[in-house]
């Protein structure tokens, strides 16, 4: 089934740790996106790319890096965690075509993040 | 600058109608959104405007003015597992590489009570 795809969804690690979230996308779509949501807080987006080998920064300055070498897969690395790192981060694609109607963005599950 | 407003909380009662509204003041307009999102989950699409009026889908419709920069989600019919957070998300059509990129606001919390 086309879907979006995020793992791990929880992660525990202490500081100073290399850190990847992984996430990957069925639904051929060119664009995706990182989010970063604090409990009851608003999304706000840290990075984006609109297809393979491009990526930019969002509205939220982020210390972590992303890559896209393929359409489908856009992972997000921290080099060293620390606590301010804490968060919950949420993988979106969006793209024309399959289960998109109206270029809307699909969420993955999210990857809640602590850093101790 | 980009800004999103909606009301922080909101308290509906089952079986009652709620209207949740949104204001908007962005730089680059090319249609609004409204997500659903559970507690410790990820958002889900609900609705879509980009032209005047009202889309009907069920028991959820959503009313866009853009000359007023304001928009609603209202919900009919409330069942408990309507309690969520509601976000307005504006996607941008700004210049550089910010094109289609949503502008989310702050969500709108409701709580629907037996």
């Amino acid at each position: 089934e086309a879907d979006i795809y995020q793992t791990p969804r929880y992660l525990v690690i202490g500081t100073g740790k290399k850190i990847t979230l992984e996430c990957s996308q069925t639904m051929g779509h060119d664009k995706m996106y990182w989010y970063q949501q604090d409990p009851g807080m608003e999304l706000h987006l840290i990075h984006y790319s609109y297809g393979v080998n491009s990526t930019e920064k969002g509205d939220l300055s982020s210390e972590s890096t992303v890559s896209r070498i393929r359409t489908e897969h856009f992972p997000l690395t921290l080099e060293s965690a620390r606590p301010s790192h804490t968060s919950q981060y949420l993988c979106a694609s969006s793209g024309l075509g399959y289960r998109a109607s109206y270029n809307e963005q699909f969420f993955g599950p999210g990857t809640r993040l602590t850093v101790l | 600058g980009q800004n999103i407003d909606q009301p922080t909380e909101m308290t509906a009662t089952e079986g009652a109608i709620v209207q949740i509204n949104c204001t908007y003041q962005t730089s680059g307009f090319n249609g609004l959104f409204w997500y659903q999102q559970h507690a410790g989950e990820a958002p889900t699409f609900l609705s879509y405007n980009v032209l005047d009026g009202l889309e009907e889908k069920g028991r959820f419709s959503s009313f866009l003015s853009r000359s007023k920069g304001y928009s609603y989600l209202l919900l009919k019919e409330l069942q408990m597992k309507d309690s969520a957070s509601y976000l307005c998300a504006v996607r941008d059509w700004g210049y550089g590489g910010s094109q289609g990129n949503l502008i989310f606001g702050k969500g709108t919390k409701l709580s629907v009570k037996p």
